[in-house]
């Protein structure tokens, strides 16, 4: 198993373009996290799936950010009109369910805007 | 609240000296904390586990709930321990997530 998997590495885009990120969890992890990195902080909590259902959102996610994770298995985060606020780095994490286990994180996504 | 404080941005000592990486958490319920760490290039990754009660590559780390703190220890610290050390705590019931605070970057010196 090669870990939590993250596509693309770096995602350069103009402002007000769509962008969208997939995340590969660990496969038997039935929980994936979508965190966001700016510089000098520490990860925050984006939005949280059990399997296929959202759970929970941060209210740091706007409503251009959407996030799927169809079937349970991969997810994809999206952003709709991008804006300079947004570049940052997009972390996913994976776990397995119950006791408060450990997170398992991918090595993210680098989303710069012009 | 929840939150999790690294009053250090910055910590630099030499090879072989004793190292601590201070973190303060403020949470109403249950605490349960990690130590995550990024080394230069690679993902960030689970050090420390405070329930494991374990030394991993000589770090310890003991929860004290009187002083709400999780300190990072090592008595002599490698290079190779240079990195960015994040303390975080886990939300109990619903998903769980995690509460990072800004990090330390520890440089080892030769």
């Amino acid at each position: 198993d090669t870990g939590v998997s993250q596509d693309p590495r770096h995602k350069i885009t103009k402002r007000g373009q769509n962008v969208t990120f997939r995340c590969d969890p660990i496969s038997e992890h039935n929980r994936l996290y979508w965190y966001r990195q700016t510089l000098g902080q520490g990860p925050e909590f984006l939005t949280y799936f059990q399997n296929e259902a959202q759970l929970e959102k941060s209210r740091l996610l706007s409503d251009r950010f959407s996030a799927e994770r169809p079937k349970g298995s991969f997810s994809t985060l999206e952003i709709q009109r991008t804006e300079q606020g947004d570049s940052a780095m997009y972390l996913c994490a994976s776990s397995l369910t119950g006791g408060r286990q450990p997170q398992h994180f991918g090595d993210g996504t680098r989303l710069s805007i012009l | 609240a929840q939150r999790v404080t690294q009053p250090e941005k910055l910590l630099s000592v030499f090879k072989g000296a004793p190292v601590e990486l201070k973190c303060n958490y403020s949470y109403s319920g249950s605490p349960e904390l990690f130590w995550y760490v990024q080394y230069s290039r690679q993902r960030l990754q689970l050090l420390l586990r405070h329930i494991s009660r374990e030394s991993i590559k000589g770090f310890t780390a003991d929860l004290n709930k009187g002083e709400t703190s999780f300190h990072l220890k090592k008595p002599f610290a490698q290079e190779e321990d240079s990195a960015m050390y994040y303390c975080a705590l886990v939300t109990q019931g619903g998903s769980e997530k995690l509460v990072f605070g800004k990090g330390t970057k520890l440089t080892v010196n030769p």
